[in-house]
């Protein structure tokens, strides 16, 4: 069936660290991908998207791009903030007749300074 | 605009006992979510509703029973309450674009 794998955590950084979290997934058809960030005490949040293979999602400087040939999504980040420390969750967009959405487990950051 | 908003944020209930947990939105989107997430689980969808008086069971649907009479509104109800339901629980909306959900604060359950 349809699936998310993220790297587990949790991930200690130190500020101005280079961040990736790794996401693979198996799918039929060709969904959307998502990062969504949970802050602590917080409903989750959008953080970027990506519709179809080659398409690159960002926002507040992390990225990541939709790579059909290796069904994987990687989070990146140059440079992480103490701001930054969430929880990550990957996701795959389903065209169902609910617009179903699968999550990852989600992988926990800690970025200290 | 408030987005996604539930009530209560904290709740502790008895074995046996039964609540209800309110969603509204104010986007006039015409799907909702439950979900709840649990420790190393990710978020597991509950129930769902694709537009005013429709439902619909999810993956983990036993022991909760839903409602959407009004379409901003969509109802979480547990009938009697068992420690297995301990959890945060998160209400969700779309549009119905194949975009993505928007997700309110959640609502922490502690059953004893």
């Amino acid at each position: 069936g349809d699936s998310v794998t993220q790297m587990e955590g949790p991930v200690t950084l130190s500020e101005e660290a280079f961040l990736t979290i790794n996401c693979t997934y198996t799918a039929t058809g060709y969904p959307s991908l998502f990062w969504y960030v949970q802050y602590p005490g917080e409903g989750l949040q959008l953080l970027l998207k990506a519709t179809k293979a080659d398409d690159k999602g960002s926002n507040k400087g992390f990225e990541a791009t939709y790579r059909k040939e290796t069904t994987s999504f990687h989070l990146e980040k140059g440079s992480v903030q103490v701001s930054d420390s969430a929880v990550y969750f990957c996701a795959l967009g389903m065209k169902t007749s609910y617009d179903k959405v699968i999550f990852g487990p989600g992988t926990s950051l800690s970025v200290i300074p | 605009n408030a987005g996604v908003t539930q009530t209560p944020k904290f709740r502790v209930l008895k074995t046996g006992q039964s609540m209800t947990l309110l969603c509204a939105q104010d986007m006039n989107h015409e799907y909702m979510y439950w979900y709840r997430q649990d420790p190393g689980m990710g978020l597991r969808l509950i129930h769902y509703s694709v537009g005013e008086g429709t439902t619909a069971k999810g993956e983990v649907p036993d022991g909760y029973n839903v409602s959407r009479l009004k379409k901003q509104n969509f109802l979480l109800g547990l009938e009697s309450a068992a420690p297995s339901q301990t959890s945060v629980y998160f209400c969700a909306s779309s549009s119905g674009q194949g975009g993505e959900q928007y997700f309110g604060p959640g609502t922490r359950l502690t059953v004893t």
